[in-house]
C-alpha cells in the first residue's frame, strides 16, 4: 500500500525557513502536492506537481523532489503560516489517493 | 471559481447509514472528477472515494464496502453515502473537486483544488 511519512511537527522563528519533508516510494514515479490546513478551515493547494506553485500562493513557498523524498519549503516564514501541511500523491493510474500524515508548523 | 458546499445530518446514530450532498456553484460538474475526503478531529486526511461526471466511481479499499457516491447533473451536486457507521467514522467530511492531468498515459486524476469548507458528522446513540 502507499504510504507518506512526515514529521509530527517543525518550529520555526519568524523570518527562518521551515522545510517539511515527506517520504514515500511513490514518490519517485509520481508528483506530490502539498496542501496547507489553518486551523478550523479547509486544506488548501499551495504546490502542484511538486514545486509549481498555485495563482495566489506567497513566492515563499517552494517545493523540490529528490528520489523518495519531496520537500516542501518556507522563505521567511510568517505568523499565518502556522498551520498543517500535508503531502498528497496518486498511484499511476489515478484511482488512489493518499495523504501524508501532516506536519504542525508552528511559528515561534 | 468553482465554489463548493457540503450539506447533510451532523448527527448519526451507530449502524445507520450516512448521507452528505455537495452542491457545486460556480461551474458545471460536467466533465470533471469529484471527490470526498474525511478527517477525524484532531487526525489526518483520508481519501473516501471519487467519481466522474458521467457516473463512474473509485473508492478507497478500506471503504469500499460501505461507500457509494452518485451524481446528480440536474442539481449540480454529488452525494455520500456511507453504511453502517460506527464511532470511527466520525469526521469532518470535505468535497472537493478533482483535478486531471494530461500525462504520457492520458489524463490522470492527480490532486484536490478547491475543497468545500467540511461539515462534521458525529456518529453516536
Amino acid at each position: 500500500s502507499y504510504e507518506l511519512t512526515q514529521p509530527p511537527s517543525v518550529s520555526v522563528s519568524p523570518g527562518q525557513t521551515a522545510r517539511i519533508t515527506c517520504s514515500g516510494d511513490v514518490l519517485p514515479n509520481q508528483y506530490a502536492y502539498w496542501y496547507q490546513q489553518r486551523p478550523g478551515q479547509a486544506p488548501v493547494l499551495v504546490i502542484s506537481k511538486d514545486s509549481e506553485r498555485p495563482s495566489g500562493i506567497p513566492e515563499r513557498f517552494s517545493g523540490s523532489s529528490s528520489g523518495t523524498t519531496v520537500t516542501l519549503t518556507i522563505s521567511g516564514v510568517q505568523a499565518e503560516d502556522e498551520a498543517d501541511y500535508y503531502c498528497q500523491s496518486a498511484d499511476g493510474s489515478g484511482t488512489y489517493f493518499v495523504f501524508g500524515t501532516g506536519t504542525k508548523v508552528t511559528v515561534l | 471559481q468553482v465554489q463548493l458546499q457540503e450539506s447533510g445530518p451532523g448527527l448519526v446514530k451507530p449502524s445507520e447509514t450516512l448521507s452528505l450532498t455537495c452542491t457545486v456553484s460556480g461551474g458545471s460538474i460536467s466533465s470533471y472528477h469529484w471527490s470526498w475526503i474525511r478527517q477525524p478531529p484532531g487526525k489526518g486526511l483520508e481519501w473516501i472515494g471519487y467519481i466522474f461526471y458521467s457516473g463512474s466511481t473509485n473508492y478507497n479499499s478500506s471503504l469500499k464496502s460501505r461507500v457509494t457516491i452518485s451524481v446528480d447533473m440536474s442539481k449540480n451536486q454529488f452525494s455520500l453515502k456511507l453504511s453502517s457507521v460506527t464511532a470511527a467514522d466520525t469526521a469532518i467530511y470535505y468535497c472537493a473537486k478533482l483535478r486531471a492531468m494530461t500525462m504520457p498515459r492520458g489524463v490522470i486524476p492527480q490532486y484536490f483544488d478547491p475543497w468545500g469548507r467540511g461539515t462534521l458528522v458525529t456518529v453516536t446513540s
